[in-house]
């Protein structure tokens, strides 16, 4: 079993729409946990972190669930440039563990 | 800011050669960095953790002696990928962290290698 699964995709959604990526994982020592994007034949790049209690960075708003083991991100009203892989990483004293990512269309 | 950079951005060379990827923290010092290997449609794989000044601590089923790892000062980091053959053909992408207590990795933007 993967350390950290993710429903790989895609997912596609029209211009406008309200988007859901989740993300479980399977080691409960796991200290900080992050969403990160990345772009086709690109480096990934941080879009956020998560925290139990929930945060919200303009239209995205990531959830961790530690009992559950469960992460999630929403994305509202998507961009045409929000088309791209969500990486769901997870983080324990030295090295992260990175999701194999979901991938995202938005269409016009 | 943190910004990472990698070299070359792009390699080709042939079966049994070896090929030295550099990663440099510009504007912060580095006390660990981090080496990555991504095939396509597969997440980032941890290949190897490097601290300066010591040796690197490679994860389980990468080849020490295949992927040597130079940290010589607290802005670079060097992966040589000794005796490279097609299989090792991939996208490697180096990471930095700023600070030990501070778990956020700031990523170069990687290497893409392709052996012939």
């Amino acid at each position: 079993r993967k350390e950290v699964e993710q429903d790989p995709g895609p997912f596609n959604v029209p211009e406008g729409a309200t988007v859901a990526f989740n993300c479980t994982y399977s080691n409960s020592a796991s200290q900080s946990f992050f969403w990160y994007r990345q772009d086709c034949r690109k480096e990934p790049k941080l879009l956020m972190s998560v925290y139990s209690s929930g945060n919200e960075d303009g239209r995205f708003t990531a959830q961790l669930n530690r009992a559950s083991q469960y992460i999630s991100l929403l994305i509202r009203d998507s961009k045409l440039s929000d088309s791209a892989t969500y990486l769901c990483v997870t983080g324990g004293f030295q090295k992260l563990v990175f999701g194999t990512g979901t991938r995202l269309l938005v269409s016009p | 800011g943190a910004v990472v950079s990698q070299h070359p951005s792009w390699v080709i060379c042939k079966s049994g050669t070896s090929v030295k990827i550099e990663c440099r923290s510009l504007d912060f010092q580095a006390t660990t960095m981090f080496w990555y290997r991504q095939f396509p449609k597969q997440s980032l794989m941890l290949m190897a953790t490097s601290n300066e000044g010591s040796k690197a601590t490679y994860e389980q089923g990468v080849e020490k002696d295949k992927f040597l790892i130079n940290h010589a000062s607290l802005t670079l980091s060097t992966l040589t990928v000794t005796s490279a053959h097609p299989e090792d053909s991939s996208f490697y992408i180096c990471s930095a962290r700023k600070a030990p207590t501070n778990n956020e990795q700031f990523f170069g933007p990687g290497t893409r290698l392709t052996v012939l």
